[in-house]
């Protein structure tokens, strides 16, 4: 059972590239949310997603999109990168109905630097 | 949405007993205390969870005010490998799974050996 599963591990980019990453669960979750961690800065909630096609937006979501076309996948893109925009991301499910009595299961983080 | 509130940090010796505090003073009838830890560069990971009563696990026990407005997480004897950031959260059954969750900075504790 592999989880939560985030690809890239790492990834440098250019100021203004475009790039996907990319976010996998296996568990069934209806519940999918990327958050970025800054240091000292704590966990932030960039968007998430109750369920296929529904996505809303968290504290920071400018700079990023998202999209759910499946119950397996929810990848986050930046189509612009700012040197601001450096940061380890997390990828995170979790049940749907019910989620209060079920655990966030977190992947293990995408280091992007943008340069 | 209800909040909550950390310290920034706490330390504690190895093989002793901490108290983890975290207030929620607007805590609605419908929120469970969720807690979770950070372990350095890894992803946070679930501790323990719950309503009204207190819990225990294998890795933690959670004691909740009657009143609701504060939560403790105890580590009954913190070792090196406890050193984390610990975040307490509120997840509101009545949104049925599908509301923001907001982490804060947690507490950062420190395991002296």
């Amino acid at each position: 059972n592999a989880g939560v599963t985030q690809t890239p591990k790492f990834q440098v980019l250019k100021t203004g590239q475009s790039m996907t990453l990319q976010c996998a669960q296996d568990m069934n979750h209806e519940y999918m949310s990327w958050y970025r961690q800054d240091p000292g800065m704590g966990l932030r909630l960039i968007h998430y997603s109750v369920g296929a096609g529904i996505t809303d937006q968290g504290e920071v979501p400018n700079g990023y999109n998202v999209s759910r076309s499946t119950t397996e996948d929810f990848p986050l893109r930046l189509l612009s990168a700012a040197p601001s925009q450096t940061s380890v991301y997390f990828c995170a499910s979790s049940t749907g109905t019910g989620g209060y009595n079920s655990p966030l299961h977190f992947g293990n983080g995408t280091r992007l630097t943008v340069t | 949405d209800a909040k909550t509130t950390q310290p920034n940090s706490m330390e504690s010796n190895e093989e002793e007993p901490v108290h983890l505090p975290c207030n929620h003073s607007t805590i609605s009838g419908t929120d469970y205390i969720h807690w979770y830890r950070q372990l350095p560069s890894q992803g946070p990971e679930y501790v323990i969870h719950g309503l009204t009563s207190n819990v225990n696990n294998r890795m933690a026990s959670l004691a909740i005010a009657e009143d609701r407005k504060s939560s403790t997480l105890i580590l009954h004897r913190a070792t090196l490998r406890d050193a984390a950031v610990y975040y307490c959260i509120l997840r509101d059954v009545s949104k049925g799974g599908s509301e923001k969750l907001v982490f804060g900075k947690g507490t950062k504790l420190t395991v002296n050996p």
